[in-house]
């Protein structure tokens, strides 16, 4: 198993561009996550998915946008980029086993705003 | 926003000493998970340990243990027989009763000297 794989690694973005960052997992889990994190902080939620077609907003999802069309797959999209957006991105999984079950992590998305 | 609490920026320890690192929390939920994690400077997300609100006994595992005190809302990380390795930040985090939301705390840099 891959685990979970985000693409790209890094990314240098001019202000009012648009992106998506990918996420892919391919432990069957159906619960996703979308994390920020900012230099010397932890982690924000921006959004969260408990299934394929289910999608909610975690505590920062101002400037953001998510889809879960597959269990695999669940892309974070920015339109019109700012350089507040510029932060680190992780993306994990979890199965939905009971509320005991882990978070497994991406490697991470570096994006920068200019 | 229901908010984890760590006090400690940076903790200094000496090798094979033992550290214990702070985590308070609020949550209106009467079930809930505790957990954390250590972010060593490549970046990664290493799970070490979870504490559940109705568990009796505080977790354990390997060198790590949890001492849970319910009524305080506090989740402290004991570290014990410190190692060079350990060097890296640990974030307290806490899941709502259905594992859905996930909310970390700032983290708190530990050091371990020779």
């Amino acid at each position: 198993n891959a685990g979970v794989t985000q693409t790209p690694k890094f990314r240098i973005l001019k202000i009012g561009q648009s992106m998506t960052l990918q996420c892919t997992q391919d432990m069957n889990h159906n619960y996703m996550y979308w994390y920020r994190q900012d230099p010397g902080m932890g982690l924000k939620l921006i959004y969260y998915s408990v299934g394929a077609g289910i999608t909610d907003k975690g505590e920062v999802p101002n400037g953001y946008n998510v889809s879960r069309s597959t269990t695999e797959d669940f892309p974070l999209r920015l339109e019109l980029a700012a350089p507040s957006q510029t932060s680190v991105y992780f993306c994990a999984s979890r199965p939905d086993r009971s509320r005991t079950d882990t978070q497994y992590f991406g490697p991470g998305t570096r994006l920068t705003v200019l | 926003a229901q908010k984890i609490t760590q006090t400690q920026p940076g903790m200094f320890v000496q090798e094979k000493e033992a550290v214990t690192l702070d985590c308070t929390y609020d949550t209106s939920d009467p079930s809930y998970g505790l957990f954390w994690y250590k972010q060593p400077s490549s970046g990664e997300m290493i799970f070490l340990i979870y504490q559940g609100s109705y568990d009796q006994q505080n977790a354990t595992e390997g060198r790590y243990s949890l001492n849970f005190q319910k009524a305080r809302k506090s989740a402290n990380l004991v570290i014990s027989a410190s190692q060079l390795g350990d060097s890296a930040m640990y974030f307290c985090l806490r899941g709502d009763n259905y594992g859905q939301n996930f909310v970390f705390g700032p983290g708190t840099r530990l050091s371990v000297l020779p």
